[in-house]
């Protein structure tokens, strides 16, 4: 089974901080993702990368930076984090392509205060 | 207009009753598609692929509709552990994303 671990079910952080979050896959796969997911919006594609060091954005990127030097790794860095980034962060990972399903990690309920 | 749509619901539907989502998708060119069940607070979990011949796994069965541009999951014989919300996931044929729905809510009654 495909695992995807990601390192905080709850984080809480204040303004302004430079926030990390961390996934970290052990399948081997090419394609990583974040999103977030909020009430009545569904999930929403912040970056994805598709190789070490590739990155690609996705629907919202803004305020958000992401960093994969290792493949098995990829992280979510908030810059300076803000009120209207409390959300659920949901990392995914895939083989490949878009052919193969998603397997998504745990979450991250990050509230900022 | 959306990549993908769901009617959000919520279906609240009796144990044992059989119930059916539609989800409709806007590029004709998409390829994969995918039904995913995600509980209150946890992450979405894979629940099955959609072939085009369609595909069942036991009390589930997921339709491809190309003409119409839709894809549907049935449930048969509905348990209390069925209730939850239900996204569709369309993907294109080129390019890495994943398209979600927003969700269908799903709760069965005693």
């Amino acid at each position: 089974d495909v695992k995807v671990t990601q390192s905080s079910r709850y984080l809480v952080k204040r303004t302004g901080e430079k926030v990390f979050l961390e996934c970290v896959q052990d399948m081997d796969h090419e394609n990583m993702f974040w999103y977030r997911q909020d009430p009545g919006l569904g999930l929403r594609l912040i970056y994805f990368s598709y190789d070490v060091k590739m990155k690609e954005k996705g629907d919202i990127p803004e305020g958000y930076s992401v960093s994969r030097e290792k493949k098995e790794r990829f992280s979510l860095i908030l810059e300076s984090a803000s009120t209207n980034q409390t959300s659920m962060y949901l990392c995914a990972s895939t083989l490949g392509g878009n052919y193969q399903p998603q397997h998504f990690g745990d979450g991250t309920r990050l509230s900022i205060l | 207009r959306k990549e993908v749509e769901q009617d959000p619901g919520p279906f609240n539907v009796p144990e044992g009753a059989t119930v059916a989502f539609n989800c409709t998708y806007s590029n004709s060119a998409s390829q994969s598609f995918f039904w995913y069940r995600q509980d209150c607070r946890k992450e979405p979990k894979l629940l099955m692929s959609v072939y085009s011949s369609g595909n069942e796994d036991g009390r589930f069965t997921a339709q491809l509709n190309r003409a119409s541009q839709y894809i549907s999951l049935l449930i048969r014989d509905s348990k209390l552990s069925d209730s939850a919300t239900y996204l569709c996931v369309v993907a294109p044929n080129t390019g890495n994303q994943f398209y979600f729905g927003t969700g269908t809510s799903l709760t069965v009654i005693p």
